[in-house]
């Protein structure tokens, strides 16, 4: 079945950009996600991405998808404090099953 | 208007007690979804509701049970608590199953099997 793996951790400064990435097994999901989980929170819907597109910004998110790798990847430009947070990736696995990655925790530091 | 709310939000309880975790959306969404997160496992699909009174096993469906009489609501029954079941359950709505379909989460319920 499908997987997702991410990294477990990622700490940036204040300002800087957050990359965080995310990589997926089964090569027909159709649709990849991110969301984000503050703590003591449910999960909220970030962005997503069709599996036909290489990119995707709004605002100061860009998601960058590498199909041949698949490979996903979440940038944040200008991270702040409030980007804290738990962030997962998710491939659709079928109808409107999801199938989540671990989770990345971002800490921002000033 | 609250959306998707779950109760309780804390529960701790002992191995062998039945337990049921309540879920309720304001939305008329049709499909309903249950899932657990663990350390380590990110979110795992125990159960999902295309309608009321159809149900379907996710992932890790063992030990527990649900029901769905309502659209509206979606309970989670642990019929005999184990401590494998300490984790955070979350519940999700979506308007349908088609894929693409953004489901929408609850706050989460802490649940501590002793």
């Amino acid at each position: 079945g499908e997987d997702v793996e991410q990294s477990l951790f990622l700490s940036v400064r204040e300002g800087d950009s957050s990359v965080i990435n995310c990589t997926y097994t089964d090569s027909s999901s159709t649709y990849l996600y991110w969301y984000k989980q503050e703590p003591g929170a449910g999960l909220q819907l970030l962005t997503y991405i069709f599996s036909n597109m290489d990119m995707k910004q709004d605002q100061r998110l860009t998601v960058l998808l590498n199909k041949k790798d698949k490979h996903l990847s979440l940038r944040i430009a200008d991270t702040q404090t409030g980007d804290s947070a738990i962030y997962f990736c998710a491939a659709s696995g079928g109808y409107n099953k999801l199938i989540f990655g671990a989770g990345t925790r971002l800490a921002v530091h000033p | 208007d609250a959306g998707i709310t779950q109760s309780p939000r804390y529960k701790i309880t002992e191995t062998g007690r039945q337990v049921t975790l309540m879920c309720h959306q304001t939305w008329s969404h049709s499909y309903m979804f249950w899932y657990r997160q663990d350390l380590g496992h990110g979110l795992r699909l125990i159960y999902y509701s295309a309608a009321a009174d159809i149900t379907d096993k996710g992932e890790v469906p063992d030990g527990y049970v649900v029901s769905r009489s309502k659209t509206e609501n979606f309970p989670l029954t642990l019929e005999s608590a184990t401590r494998s079941q300490t984790s955070v359950y979350f519940c999700a709505s979506s308007v349908g199953g088609v894929v693409g379909d953004t489901q929408y989460f609850g706050p989460g319920t802490r649940l501590t099997v002793l």
